[in-house]
């Protein structure tokens, strides 16, 4: 089956910079991977979306990048702001559904002032 | 449109016991996915159900079982509870075939004592 691994799984930014998660994946049949945010005690919130047949997909601050073939992707955050500070989920799923993803294991984003 | 609700928010229960969550799916989504999640790691697929029967399941043992209505709202039951069934479980619904990742509920809070 599917095995989603994520690093770092802490990560400390000052405000303004950039932040960078990365997430492998090993089945090759898998060809959609959304980016959660979890602040605490809330829900996870999908914040971007990639799917196999794009390579770069961007949302203001928020890009994220596949390589297909190394089997990787990665969730970049510019312009970091305090408010970004949350625990960051990747996951990677074999159908376009929305169904059975399996998470990777969280980054937990510290955005400095 | 509403989203997905999930009760009770928090529940406390003996080992051995049995629990019962319910999760209401967010207008015009007809599948509905449960995970569990421990603290301090990625949600784990439990099962899904589409069209009221069970489509797709994790590696969750039997005592772990659902239903779907025909209003395509679920309920996740856990029997003989353990310990380690302490965690937060999140219902996400979807609409099979819109290829949007999952809304989540706020989820329910168990702990198994």
């Amino acid at each position: 089956g599917e095995n989603v691994e994520q690093h770092p799984s802490t990560l400390s930014v000052q405000e303004g910079d950039s932040a960078v998660i990365k997430c492998t994946y090993s089945d090759s049949a898998s060809n959609y991977f959304p980016w959660y945010k979890q602040e605490l005690g809330k829900r996870p919130q999908l914040i971007i979306d990639i799917r196999s047949n794009v390579g770069e997909k961007k949302d203001q601050r928020i890009a994220v990048t596949l390589n297909k073939t190394a089997k990787h992707f990665s969730l970049h955050i510019t312009e970091t702001q305090p408010e970004d500070s949350a625990v960051y989920f990747c996951a990677a799923s074999a159908h376009n559904y929305g169904q059975n993803f399996v998470f990777g294991p969280g980054t937990r984003l510290s955005v400095l002032p | 449109e509403t989203g997905v609700t999930q009760s009770p928010t928090h529940l406390i229960k003996t080992r051995g016991q049995q629990v019962t969550l319910r999760c209401s799916s967010q207008s015009g989504h007809n599948t509905v996915s449960w995970y569990q999640q421990a603290l301090g790691q990625g949600p784990q697929f439990i099962f899904q159900y589409y069209r009221e029967e069970e489509n797709g399941r994790g590696n969750f043992p039997p005592r772990f079982s659902g239903l779907q209505f025909p209003n395509y709202s679920s309920e996740l039951n856990v029997n003989a509870l353990e310990l380690d069934d302490s965690a937060l479980y999140l219902c996400a619904s979807s609409s099979k075939g819109s290829g949007y990742g999952y809304t989540f509920g706020s989820g329910t809070r168990l702990t198994v004592v």
